[in-house]
């Protein structure tokens, strides 16, 4: 059971990239979310859904782009990447909103 | 304003000690309080979740308690082992869930 899987680990971008980070469970799970983490702060949500077909924003969106067109997997995309998207992505996924929430490993993405 | 404090900041201990991480919240309306412990370079991992109506619960050596009347919120750690070693997070759910998250108490376990 390999739960929530996230790839790339580890990217570097140059500013104005654009890029996806990959998010796939196989819990058979609804509602899946994606977080950043930067020092010092706690984990902020970016985009989450609530089943395939629907997506909503989270509290930081701005630059960012989901879909979810199965169940088991929600990318998120960079549109135009600038340096203070550099952060640790996870992605997590539950039941529901209610239900333990299981992450994934992280992306640590730096946009020189 | 909806946020949650946790101290310490980090903690040192001996292997074999207990230890009480404490987490202040303010989360209007509150729906549950929730700690997760993640490891260096990991993501986190859920240890409990309790509702408004719950005191206690546990999850092996680790002990949550909620008192919802003064929004406090504890993680005890029973003898504690070198894998403890992790930022310990706490999470407090609201309004149709949102998760307001904590910096974390980064706890150290030293032999």
């Amino acid at each position: 059971n390999a739960g929530v899987t996230q790839t790339p680990k580890f990217q570097v971008l140059k500013t104005g990239q654009s890029m996806t980070l990959q998010c796939a469970q196989d819990m058979n799970h609804e509602y899946m979310s994606w977080y950043r983490q930067d020092p010092g702060m706690g984990l902020r949500l970016i985009h989450y859904s609530v089943g395939a077909g629907i997506t909503d924003q989270g509290e930081v969106p701005n630059g960012y782009n989901v879909s979810r067109s199965t169940t088991e997997d929600f990318p998120l995309r960079l549109l135009s990447a600038a340096p203070s998207q550099t952060s640790v992505y996870f992605c997590a996924s539950s039941y529901s909103r209610q239900n333990i929430q299981y992450f994934g490993a992280g992306t640590r993405l730096s946009v020189l | 304003k909806n946020q949650v404090e946790q101290s310490p900041q980090s903690l040192i201990i001996l292997e074999g000690k207990n230890c009480t991480l404490q987490c202040n919240y303010t989360v209007s309306p509150f729906s549950n309080l929730r700690w997760y412990k993640q490891d260096t370079g990991r993501g986190p991992v859920s240890l409990t979740i309790m509702t408004f109506s719950e005191n206690t619960k546990s999850n092996g050596r680790y002990t949550a308690t909620l008192d919802a009347d003064t929004k406090q919120s504890s993680l005890h750690i029973t003898a504690s082992q070198l894998s403890d070693s992790a930022s310990y997070i706490c999470v407090g759910g609201g309004a149709t869930n949102k998760l307001i998250f904590g910096t974390g108490t980064l706890l150290a376990v030293q032999p």
